[in-house]
């Protein structure tokens, strides 16, 4: 069965530091995408990442790398230079290819530091 | 061109009352999913939909939820004589195709039952 984990329920980093949140997840199927989404306090859900399977690089978007680590099955989110508008939750999630459904993680409270 | 809409943004409903949440997907999108996101933890899928058609409805409680998405207007989550365990945030995302890779989320609609 699929499953998304989210081990740190709660992170501080100093602003402008780099900060990893961590994700493990579980599938059969070789084929499926990782994502990552930020949950800010007025509830939106906002994607910021995308990870397939097959890529061959890890992605980046800005601020934003994916740590992809297929044979850990990890996809950890890297934000480098933290800004206090990055103070969030964030939330990993998997969907296998060919499917719909999103699986999510508890996810990781953020909170950036002045 | 406009995101998901979701409505209400905050719905206060009373015990034994109904709850209804509206979903317009984003312009050219025929596919709608909706998501329940309970306090302190992820989002789980509850339904899938195409215009007329629920496709898969297997996260959806067996009792008093349903779905609808009509030929016309948007999308509704209606929920019958509401409970307190009802309260959550319920998420609506939209996609062109069944096979995207990733899909866009509205800001929700939070339910709080008193």
């Amino acid at each position: 069965a699929q499953k998304i984990t989210q081990t740190q329920p709660g992170m501080f980093v100093q602003e402008k530091e780099a900060v990893t949140l961590d994700c493990t997840y579980d599938t059969s199927d070789p084929s499926y995408g990782l994502f990552w989404y930020k949950q800010p306090s007025s509830g939106e859900m906002i994607f910021l990442i995308y990870q397939g399977s097959y890529d061959q690089q890890n992605a980046t978007e800005g601020r934003y790398s994916l740590n992809f680590q297929k044979a850990r099955k990890s996809a950890n989110l890297v934000i480098s230079a933290s800004q206090l508008g990055d103070s969030a939750m964030y939330f990993c999630a998997m969907r296998e290819v060919g499917t719909y459904k999103y699986i999510f993680g508890t996810g990781t409270r953020l909170k950036v530091l002045a | 061109n406009a995101g998901v809409m979701q409505n209400p943004r905050h719905l206060v409903r009373r015990r034994g009352q109904e709850a209804r949440l509206r979903c317009s997907p984003m312009k050219g999108h025929s596919h709608v999913y909706w998501y329940r996101q309970l306090p302190e933890e992820g989002l789980k899928f509850m339904v899938y939909l195409q215009k007329e058609n629920i496709i898969d409805e297997s996260g959806m409680p067996k009792e008093r939820f349903s779905a609808e998405f009509p030929k016309e207007g948007p999308s509704i989550l209606r929920i019958q004589q509401v409970v307190r365990g009802d309260s959550a945030a319920y998420f609506c995302a939209s996609s062109p195709g069944q096979e995207t890779y990733g899909y866009t989320f509205g800001s929700g609609t939070r339910l709080t039952v008193v």
